[in-house]
């Protein structure tokens, strides 16, 4: 079990550019989560996959944010034309179907605009 | 929509000594988790405990236990002979796959 593991852990980018983070699960998990915490709050639940299927997407996520998990193992999470208040932490889960509820976490990529 | 409140923003407490965290929380749902999360400065959550909604069983692991009183929609952390590792951020969850967080408690350990 080496965890779950997100790509990178810091970036920094220019308004209006496109970036893309990428998550490992632990490899027996079948469901995969994303939230985004900004400085000073809890983080808030962005989307989920259980296995390939993306199963719930929050409000949150505005047409310029697209999640993917092809195979069913990693995910990546895109934002396209960033803006200053996307700058957050962008946080991974992943648990078994059998322990839905048991989040593991990520370290997160920490995403500043500027 | 499902609220999860920590009314308190900060806490500090001595070494050793016992401190309890606050969180309320808005469901009308009749089964459900709730969770308490450590933040480090690493950022990384941690899962400190977790309670079925069921259960009237408060939950415990080792040091940390809750008070669950699931009518006053109530779920506080105590966190008993405190040590300088638990200095963190207290987030209390409501949910199962898809958790709603508080907004955290800063938690400080004076030595």
């Amino acid at each position: 079990d080496t965890g779950v593991s997100q790509d990178p852990r810091h970036k920094i980018t220019k308004r209006g550019q496109n970036v893309t983070f990428r998550c490992d699960p632990i490899s027996e998990h079948n469901r995969l989560y994303w939230y985004r915490q900004t400085l000073g709050q809890g983080p808030e639940f962005l989307t989920y996959f259980q296995n390939e299927a993306q199963l719930e997407k929050s409000r949150l996520l505005s047409d310029r944010f697209s999640a993917e998990r092809p195979k069913g193992s990693f995910s990546t999470l895109e934002i396209q034309r960033t803006e200053q208040g996307d700058s957050a932490m962008y946080l991974c889960a992943s648990s078994s179907l059998s322990r839905a509820e048991k989040l593991f976490f990520g370290s997160g990529t920490q995403l500043s605009v500027l | 929509a499902q609220t999860v409140t920590q009314s308190q923003p900060e806490m500090s407490v001595q070494e050793a000594e016992t401190v309890t965290l606050s969180c309320t929380y808005d469901t009308s749902e009749s089964d459900y988790y709730l969770f308490w999360y450590k933040q480090p400065p690493s950022r990384q959550m941690i899962l400190v405990i977790r309670q079925e909604a069921y259960k009237q069983q408060n939950a415990t692991e080792n040091r940390f236990s809750v008070n669950f009183q699931k009518a006053a929609k109530s779920f506080s952390l105590k966190i008993s002979d405190s040590q300088l590792g638990d200095a963190a951020m207290y987030f209390c969850a409501k949910g199962a796959q898809k958790l709603v967080f508080g907004q955290g408690t800063r938690l400080t350990i004076n030595p």
